[in-house]
């Protein structure tokens, strides 16, 4: 089982979209979590945290559910700039952080 | 700040040939990571640094592969002799100290060095 897994998609949505994207961790004792974007031929960056509590960024919303290892992204009012390449990323402690394939966004006019 | 720097931004080779890719992180950034990035298997995370010692390797493919961070403003990523199978996109990232702090654990990564290998 990989240690981070996320639904590939693609998923396609037209402009104006709510689009949620899943990820479950394996390693119970994961102590920080994040989403990056990546866009084609670019680096990762940092999209956002995500925090027990749940936190919001603009039309972004994360989640994190440590009892089921779970966490989301959800991005309202979907825009063509959102299309991209979301990856889930789990950090376990003694520096090691593990990406997750990424989930392919098409967002369509 | 310049953000991590990599070079060469690509590399065509031979196989065979010896090939050195080459990373300065963030300035007071303690921690680097060498990831290797293919359609097929996604971003691996191939070795990490912390001030300047080697961590985990096990994510090294194999021995033609060896990573040094003589200081902490420079690392490398050695492929010899390299192969086909190693082109990719190899990504250097750097992160900031501690835990629980703003920012800890939050990777910043280069532009990435392409290598095709022929």
């Amino acid at each position: 089982r990989k240690e981070v897994e996320q639904d590939p998609g693609p998923f396609n949505v037209p402009e104006g979209a709510t689009v949620a994207f899943n990820c479950t961790y394996s390693n119970s004792a994961s102590q920080s979590f994040f989403w990056y974007r990546q866009d084609c031929r670019k680096e990762p960056k940092l999209l956002m945290s995500v925090y027990s509590s749940g936190n919001e960024d603009g039309r972004f919303t994360a989640q994190l559910n440590r009892a089921s290892q779970y966490i989301s992204l959800l991005i309202r009012d979907s825009k063509l700039s959102d299309s991209a390449t979301y990856l889930c990323v789990v950090h376990t402690g003694g520096f090691k952080t593990i990406f997750g394939a990424g989930t392919r966004l098409f967002v369509k006019a | 700040d310049a953000g991590v720097i990599q070079s060469p931004r690509h590399e065509v080779t031979e196989m065979g040939q010896e090939v050195t890719l080459r990373c300065k992180p963030i300035s007071g950034h303690n921690s680097l990571f060498w990831y290797r990035q293919t359609m097929m298997r996604g971003l691996e995370l191939l070795i990490y640094f912390n001030n300047n010692v080697p961590i985990d390797d096990s994510g090294m493919p194999e021995d033609r592969f060896s990573a040094k961070m003589p200081n902490a403003s420079f690392s490398t990523l050695k492929i010899q002799p390299s192969e086909p199978r190693d082109s990719a996109v190899y990504f250097c990232a750097s992160s900031s100290p501690g835990t629980g702090s703003s920012g800890a654990n939050v990777l910043t990564f280069g532009a990435g060095s392409r290598l095709t290998v022929l």
